[in-house]
């Protein structure tokens, strides 16, 4: 089955500077690729996702990018702040099934 | 707005108890997951329902068992409580897909927490 790895496992970023989270996968037929962010006390809830089909998506201070060839993919935060303190997790899909990443609990400092 | 609400968010079970967590979905979503979510490991799928009555194993089905009597709600139950079983559960729902290389949000209930002494 498909495997997910990701890192960091914590991350702690000053108020204002990116943060950078990677994940690879193994099944060479996963062709989405969402992030999800969990608050304290919350389920997870989506950010934004890839298809295989894109190599970049931008949506306002958060983009991902996508490398087929490598089996990589990775969620960039720009101008961090005190809300995106959360707990990321990427995945993978092929149909309907999400195989998720460890998870990388962000910290931004003020 | 989409809204997935489980039964109990707080739930102390004791060993060899029978234990069913509820969810209910109100966006008429033909897809509902059950994950169980643990630090290091991140979500992993129990089982998965793709319609009244019908279901899929996920990746760690043992020990756990599901129902769906009505598209809205699907029932985890877990038929003998073990002390491994102690986990966050989160329950899921989507859109149904239509080909493979479709798919939809999966939106996420607010979880439950299960302690098995």
């Amino acid at each position: 089955g498909e495997n997910v790895e990701q890192h960091p496992s914590t991350l702690s970023v000053q108020e204002g500077d990116s943060a950078v989270i990677k994940c690879t996968y193994s099944d060479s037929a996963s062709n989405y690729f969402p992030w999800y962010k969990q608050e304290l006390g919350k389920g997870p809830q989506l950010i934004i996702d890839i298809r295989s089909n894109v190599g970049e998506k931008k949506d306002q201070r958060i983009a991902v990018t996508l490398n087929k060839t490598a089996k990589h993919f990775s969620l960039h935060i720009t101008e961090t702040q005190p809300e995106d303190s959360a707990v990321y997790f990427c995945a993978a899909s092929r149909y309907y099934k999400l195989s998720f990443g460890a998870g990388t609990t962000v910290t931004v400092r003020a | 707005d989409v809204k997935v609400t489980q039964s109990s968010r707080y739930l102390v079970k004791r060993t060899g108890e029978k234990v069913f967590l509820e969810c209910v979905q109100d966006m008429d979503h033909e897809n509902m997951f059950w994950y169980r979510q643990d630090p290091g490991l991140g979500l992993r799928l129990i089982y998965f329902s793709y319609d009244v009555k019908m279901k899929e194993k996920g990746d760690i089905p043992e020990g756990y068992s599901v129902s769906r009597e009505k598209k809205e709600r699907f029932s985890l139950i877990l038929e003998s409580a073990s002390t491994n079983q102690t986990s966050m559960y989160l329950c899921a729902s989507s859109w149904a897909t239509s080909g493979a290389s479709s798919y939809n949000e999966q939106f996420f209930g607010p979880g439950t927490r299960l302690t098995v002494l």
